[in-house]
């Protein structure tokens, strides 16, 4: 069964830094990885795709790496702010999992101004 | 605007009142899923629909029907609602998740009492 993992649970930075996020899953036979966003009380916002055969995705200050055989992926953020405080998830689309994502419990960021 | 609309954002109810909760989007997706969000446990995947008049259950299905009779809608039905299905809802939609990711809504909070 897959399990996805999210290192650290929390981490809070102070503004302007650069900062990584973790994900670890533990089956690689997969379609593609997600990176969402969730706010307090809000929906999940799609950040970055990457397809089982692509390293990294970049949007603006978001980088998204993935090393498939070792089943790893990071999220970089670079120049932090504090609107950047937020849920963030990543979540895998397995090739015999139907049509479920598999969740991490996600890391939750605090950018101190 | 491209989206996946749910309705609605807020709800209190009793136990063993039925309920439906609605989710459209109009982006002519074929995939629909339904989501449960809980702490400690993450994202669950309740029902999915990979195309009209075809669903089948995902992780946590107990308690919970669909139906899929357009294209653009997918409600989730609680017939008895009980206070464990109190969680965060998400509905979700995907051309095709093998490929395009998903696009999720803005959730749905229901307590059941």
């Amino acid at each position: 069964k897959q399990e996805v993992t999210q290192i650290p649970a929390a981490l809070s930075v102070p503004e302007g830094e650069n900062l990584v996020l973790n994900c670890s899953f533990t089956d690689s036979a997969i379609y593609n990885l997600q990176w969402f966003r969730q706010d307090p009380g809000k929906g999940l916002t799609s950040l970055l795709l990457i397809q089982s055969s692509q390293r990294e995705q970049t949007s603006g200050r978001l980088n998204a790496s993935l090393d498939k055989s070792s089943g790893r992926s990071t999220l970089y953020i670079a120049a932090s702010q504090p609107g950047d405080s937020a849920t963030y998830l990543c979540a895998v689309k397995e090739e015999t999992s139907g049509s479920r994502l598999t969740f991490g419990e996600g890391t939750q960021l605090t950018v101190n101004p | 605007e491209a989206q996946v609309t749910q309705n609605p954002r807020y709800l209190i109810t009793v136990t063993g009142k039925k309920l439906t909760v609605t989710c459209s989007q109009n982006m002519n997706h074929e995939y629909m899923s339904w989501y449960r969000q809980d702490p400690g446990l993450g994202l669950r995947q309740i029902y999915y629909s990979m195309n009209v008049e075809v669903t089948d259950k995902g992780d946590v299905p107990e308690g919970y029907k669909v139906s899929r009779k357009e294209k653009r809608n997918f409600p989730l039905i609680l017939e008895s609602p009980s206070p464990n299905q109190t969680s965060l809802y998400f509905c979700a939609s995907s051309l095709n998740p093998a490929v395009y990711g998903y696009t999720f809504g803005s959730g749905t909070r229901l307590t059941v009492v």
